[in-house]
């Protein structure tokens, strides 16, 4: 069964950085897309960012654009997330998300960052 | 990106049916068939529904039915029971590239 582990997350400085990762079992981790999604603490669906298949192709959501970097191991099935000069904004539960035909078919249990001072 | 505009609640009896709304704009909803819905249960991950505006993943009951009109989306659910409780949301892809979901619908089954 698809499978998707979240891991990294925690509570930290505003301006410092942290890595989340993500493992993926049950599937063919390189031939999907992956998305990262956010939900703030009582809040909505955010969407973050999303890398293909191979790695080449990645985009992000305006509100973390210049300081989060999406990036993928196939070899380790893994997909991170290293974030920086994170703000108090960013606190949030992060989903790893895999993605097909254009739906969101399998999501991670989640993990919190939390960002404070 | 702006979010999509979902309603706040709706509510139904068991046995009813109900439609939640998704309001875009042309450079998201109105500009493709990429629209998705999922359901979430407090503490829990989101679940997919609708994929593409109106097909549903296997396993998935067939008393939820999506459309779209326009710059508008529509979840359906028809025979309303206690378990469809929870908030739902609605989500497109864009014309820059990205995805942007609505707001979240909550949903009570009185």
């Amino acid at each position: 069964q698809v499978q998707l582990v979240e891991s990294g997350g925690g509570v930290v400085q505003p301006g410092r950085s942290l890595r989340l990762s993500c493992a993926a079992s049950g599937f063919n981790f390189r031939d999907y897309a992956m998305h990262w999604v956010r939900q703030a603490p009582g809040k909505g669906l955010e969407w973050v960012a999303v890398i293909s298949y191979d790695g080449n192709y990645k985009h992000y959501g305006d509100s973390v654009k210049g300081r989060f970097t999406i990036s993928r191991d196939n070899s380790k099935d893994s997909l991170y997330l290293q974030m920086s000069r994170l703000r108090v904004e960013d606190t949030s539960v992060y989903y790893c998300v895999r993605v097909a035909a254009m739906g969101l078919d399998y999501w991670g249990h989640g993990t919190l960052v939390t960002v404070s001072s | 990106q702006s979010a999509l505009t979902q309603p706040a609640s709706v509510s139904g009896s068991p046995g009813q049916s109900i439609t939640i709304s998704c309001t875009g704009t042309s450079s998201d909803v109105g500009g493709y068939n990429f629209v998705s819905w999922y359901q979430q249960v407090t503490g829990k991950a989101p679940k997919l529904l609708i994929h593409e505006v109106s097909n549903r993943p296997s396993g998935i009951s067939n008393r939820f039915s999506g459309s779209k009109s326009g710059i508008t989306a529509s979840l359906s659910i028809s025979g309303l029971q206690t378990e469809d409780e929870g908030t739902y949301y609605c989500c497109s892809y864009t014309n820059t590239s990205s995805l942007v979901f609505g707001g979240g619908t909550k949903l009570t089954v009185l």
